[in-house]
């Protein structure tokens, strides 16, 4: 059975400093990847994923994220935090050889920015 | 495009009453899928549909749960009799059908908050 741990349930970060969440999973295969964040009030936006190929992949609102086979991990990245970048984070792999594709989630982690 | 639509926002209901959530997914999203939150954990999958054909519901917790996607358009998603560890947030997403053994991204609604009381 495919899992995934989000070791950090919380993260405090300064405005501008670097931040990175850490995912690690499990599955038996190659997995598709994935991150969502959700902002309070909101529902769950996906800020990347990898299915295949370049291990480095890019994301939205200046995310990005590397796919360590070796590791089993997926961690996230983002070199200068805004304060909008406060909310919660998920990451979630999907089950590539069933059909459906339904998506086992981590924990998630809080991002709080500090000013 | 509309996204994912999900209401009510927010749910109160007692021990033992009935409470009905629905999904409006994305147009032309073959692919349905609820997943829930309770409080304190991770966001776990319940079911998907593919059109109107319940695909995998191997997270359904018990038979007080009852998804329907008549039409293969909107989906809702009945507790009944409600109880209390029912509380939590209830997601709906939909993709594009894609084949077996290929990625699909999902699209998430803001999702329900049900509270039992």
């Amino acid at each position: 059975a495919q899992s995934v741990t989000q070791p950090d349930i919380h993260i405090t970060v300064s405005e501008g400093a670097s931040l990175e969440l850490r995912c690690n999973y499990s599955y038996g295969a190659t997995p598709y990847l994935f991150w969502y964040v959700q902002s309070p009030g909101q529902g769950l936006q996906l800020l990347l994923k990898y299915f295949s190929g370049d291990t480095l992949v890019q994301g939205i609102k200046g995310f990005e994220a590397e796919f360590k086979r070796s590791q089993s991990s997926f961690n996230l990245r983002k070199p200068s935090v805004h304060w909008s970048d406060a909310a919660e984070y998920f990451c979630a792999v999907g089950a590539a050889k069933a059909a459906g594709n339904k998506l086992t989630f981590g924990g998630g982690t809080r991002v709080l920015v500090k000013p | 495009e509309a996204g994912v639509t999900q209401f009510p926002s927010h749910s109160v209901i007692e021990k033992g009453q009935t409470v009905t959530l629905r999904c409006d997914p994305i147009s032309g999203h073959d692919n349905l899928y609820w997943y829930r939150r309770v409080m304190g954990k991770e966001i776990k999958f319940l079911l998907h549909f593919v059109k109107e054909s319940k695909q995998d519901e191997s997270g359904m917790p018990n038979n007080r749960f009852l998804a329907e996607r008549t039409g293969g358009t909107y989906s809702t998603l009945k507790v009944q009799p409600a109880e209390l560890e029912d509380s939590g947030v209830y997601f709906c997403a939909s993709s594009h059908r894609t084949p077996q053994g290929r990625g699909n991204i999902q699209y998430f609604g803001a999702g329900t908050r049900l509270s039992v009381l």
